[in-house]
């Protein structure tokens, strides 16, 4: 199966922390990647997590438990230019990457 | 530099026209991808190149046909179209399968 699921939409204030949520069911697991995609533009690389544990890089930090199938994307200190919608991706063997539903976040000042 | 590009950014054609959107890196990246996106939906996988040699081919329709010519490019052949079709086309690469992959602007096709 190949079921990656985040939630469809949320919201939150400029100056804040959010975590994204990704549940993910593939099979052939080899890593996990955060994409952040602004309307009509392509995706742009954010983190990719293979080991279980925590990625910080500056503001965004990305968690994975393999054991739970499981991984969020933190952001602190919000900005009014991180609304995006972000995207969770799968490897599933060695080149196949799956695309979760994506979550659509609105930063409100 | 981790850039992609595409041309052209948009594109109208009919449906029994024939038209080929191009794609072009410079990373000296072994792997290339076609992917296609509908509005408010998840990129979806179409085709992966791995050392200029399809790799993968997800049950695309016959009118997609990808091409590499070389290492840096990949085009994609558009022939008699479906008004369904229409969506952005988005190109990526990665050094080799499995590694990060970095994505072009894309091409916003409408099919009339």
């Amino acid at each position: 199966g190949q079921n990656i699921d985040q939630p469809t939409e949320m919201t939150a204030t400029e100056g804040a922390i959010v975590q994204i949520n990704c549940t993910y069911q593939t099979s052939g697991f080899n890593g996990l990647f955060w994409y952040q995609q602004h309307a009509g533009e392509a995706p742009t690389f954010l983190s990719y997590n293979v080991l279980d544990g925590l990625e910080e890089k500056g503001r965004f930090s990305s968690f994975l438990s393999r054991s739970k199938g499981y991984s969020y994307l933190l952001l602190k200190e919000l900005q009014m230019k991180d609304s995006a919608s972000y995207l969770c991706a799968v490897i599933r063997g060695t080149d196949k990457l799956i695309f979760g539903t994506g979550t659509r976040l609105q930063v409100f000042p | 530099d981790t850039e992609v590009t595409q041309t052209p950014k948009h594109l109208v054609m009919g449906m029994t026209n024939k038209k080929s959107l191009k794609c072009e890196q410079h990373m000296g990246h072994r792997a290339m991808y076609w992917y296609k996106q509908k509005a408010k939906k998840p990129p979806e996988l179409m085709f992966v190149y791995s050392y200029e040699k399809l790799s993968i081919n997800e049950s695309v329709p016959s009118r997609f046909s990808p091409e590499c010519p070389n290492s840096s490019l990949l085009n994609l052949h558009l022939h008699a179209l479906q008004p369904e079709d229409s969506a952005l086309y988005l190109c990526a690469s990665s050094q080799v399968l499995q590694d990060t992959q970095y994505f072009g602007p894309g091409t916003r096709l409408t099919v009339l």
